[in-house]
């Protein structure tokens, strides 16, 4: 069971726009920075967003991340084939004294 | 661009030790501060541990699952992050990933996003 809690799956049609959750508590997201990653399959997670809402050089703006309270969101804007991949949010717990993923999203493009 | 090269990964039976290793290039590696990443078969991500540059402390941080069987080190002098892991079971079993962390200095203060840029990864295996 993960800290941050994520749906398992979500899905939309090319060109539509999909949001992903990511659930927490005030000792992780409500306290902390929020980062979000993608694993496309068969190769090592990217990171898309950290500080929550900040997306490092070379990630497209279709991209986007928030945070509210003690949770965040990942959106992301125009679908396409090539983002089907596992995506999954992580921060620091300062009850754990350690970092926490959340369980992952799978993205599936129709 | 910064890369990072993990090696060391295997076969290993349970009860035994392994040493990861992380070679990195492209950053100034004593200002860095790494993480070690994992995943199991099928499986999501899970954080074993970081370790801060010197300047930010030198320290290592664990997950609970691993503190006190794992070890990580640096030798700012070759770039070179490591993990030491003893006492494996079967449950270690994955693929293990380098990563350098975000961090800000700013007023004396350490702010930490996360990880930043991934290796690879190298296997480990825990079998009889």
């Amino acid at each position: 069971q993960s800290v941050l809690t994520q749906p398992p799956s979500v899905s939309a049609a090319p060109g539509q726009k999909v949001t992903i959750s990511c659930s927490g508590s005030s000792s992780n997201i409500g306290n902390n920075y929020v980062s979000w990653y993608l694993q496309l399959p068969g190769t090592a997670p990217k990171v898309l967003i950290y500080d929550s809402d900040k997306r490092p050089s070379g990630i497209p703006d279709r991209f986007s991340g928030s945070k509210s309270g003690t949770s965040a969101t990942l959106g992301i804007t125009g679908l396409q084939t090539g983002d089907e991949a596992d995506y999954y949010c992580g921060t620091w717990d300062s009850s754990l004294s350690f970092w926490v993923f959340g369980g992952g999203t799978k993205l599936t493009v129709l | 661009e910064v890369q990072l090269v993990e090696s060391g990964g295997g076969l290993v039976k349970p009860g035994g030790s392994l040493r990861l290793s992380c070679a990195a290039s492209g950053l100034i590696f004593t200002n860095a501060w790494m993480s070690w990443v994992r995943q199991a078969p099928g499986k999501g991500l899970e954080w074993v541990g970081r370790m801060k540059s010197k300047a930010g402390g030198g320290t290592a941080d664990y997950a609970t699952p691993v503190e006190g069987r794992f070890t990580m080190s640096r030798d700012d002098s070759k770039g070179t992050l490591y993990l030491q892991m003893n006492s494996l079971s079967t449950e270690d079993t994955a693929m293990y990933y380098c990563t350098t962390d975000r961090v800000q200095l700013w007023r004396g203060n350490y702010y930490y996003y996360g990880m930043d840029v991934w290796g690879q990864g190298t296997t480990v295996t825990v079998s009889s």
